[in-house]
C-alpha cells in the first residue's frame, strides 16, 4: 500500500489568499484525521471523519478553516483567507477500526507557510 | 476526559546509553496506547502499540514499552540508543469502542550525540 498521500507537500502563499490541501487515505481505512504541528502549540487535532462523514470539528480554529471528504478516498483542508499564524506543518492521517483495535498512519505532511 | 502527560520535554544522551521516557495518562477504563516517532522533517510513524495481552510490547528498532495499569504508565525503553535515533517521540492513548481521537502528549525531544 502506498500509505496516506498528502499534496502539496509544501506551499508557500501570501496572507489573504486560499488554501487547499489534500489527502487521499489508505485504501480501506474508514476514519480520517486531519492535524496541525506547530513548536508553539505541538500536535493539534482538527478534525475528524468516519465514512466520510465529520463526526468531530472542535478543533478547528476559525471560520476560515473548513474540510470535506466528498468520498472514501479524498478529503480536503481549505484555508480561506490564510494568515500568517496559519503557517504550521498539516498532517493527514488514516485508520480503520477492526475490533477496537485502530491504528493511525500519518501521512507525510503539508508545510504550509504564510507570508 | 483523557490525557497524556510526557514529563521529559528535552533528552540528552551519548550513544550507547539507556534510555526510558516517561508517559502517564489519565483515564479510568481500558486503553489502547501507542509510542509514534518523528524523526527530524518527517511525519510520524507508528513505533509499537499496545491493545491487549502482555503488557511488555516490542516495537521497530529495537524499542520496547511496558503497560503498568496501576500506574497508568506506557514508558519508552531503549537499552541502547543510537545517534539515528534523534527524534522526538509521542505517547497516545484511546479508549477502544469510545471516542475514536487519539490524545497525544506534548512529545520528547530525544537528542543523542556520537
Amino acid at each position: 500500500d502506498a500509505g496516506v498521500i498528502q499534496s502539496p507537500r509544501h506551499e508557500v502563499t501570501e496572507m489573504g489568499q486560499e488554501v487547499t490541501l489534500r489527502c487521499k487515505p489508505i485504501s480501506g481505512h474508514d476514519y480520517l484525521f486531519w492535524y496541525r504541528q506547530t513548536m508553539m502549540r505541538g500536535l493539534e487535532l482538527l478534525i475528524y471523519f468516519n465514512n466520510n462523514v465529520p463526526i468531530d470539528d472542535s478543533g478547528m480554529p476559525e471560520d476560515r478553516f473548513s474540510a470535506k471528504m466528498p468520498n472514501a478516498s479524498f478529503s480536503t483542508l481549505k484555508i480561506q483567507p490564510s494568515e500568517p499564524r496559519d503557517s504550521a506543518v498539516y498532517f493527514c492521517a488514516s485508520s480503520s477500526r477492526t475490533g477496537g483495535q485502530e491504528t493511525q498512519y500519518f501521512g507525510p505532511g503539508t508545510r504550509l507557510l504564510v507570508l | 476526559a483523557q490525557s497524556v502527560s510526557q514529563h521529559n520535554h528535552h533528552v540528552i544522551l551519548s550513544e550507547a546509553a539507556s534510555l526510558e521516557l516517561g508517559c502517564n495518562y489519565s483515564y479510568g477504563g481500558t486503553v489502547n496506547l501507542f509510542w509514534y516517532v518523528q524523526y527530524p522533517g518527517q511525519h510520524l510513524q507508528l513505533l509499537l502499540k499496545y491493545f491487549s495481552g502482555d503488557p511488555l510490547v516490542k516495537g521497530i528498532k529495537g524499542f520496547e514499552a511496558e503497560f503498568i495499569k496501576s500506574k497508568f504508565s506506557f514508558n519508552l525503553r531503549k537499552p541502547s540508543v543510537q545517534w539515528s535515533d534523534t527524534a522526538e517521540y509521542f505517547c497516545a492513548v484511546n479508549a477502544p469502542g469510545g471516542t475514536d481521537k487519539l490524545i497525544f502528549g506534548t512529545g520528547t525531544r530525544l537528542q543523542v550525540f556520537p
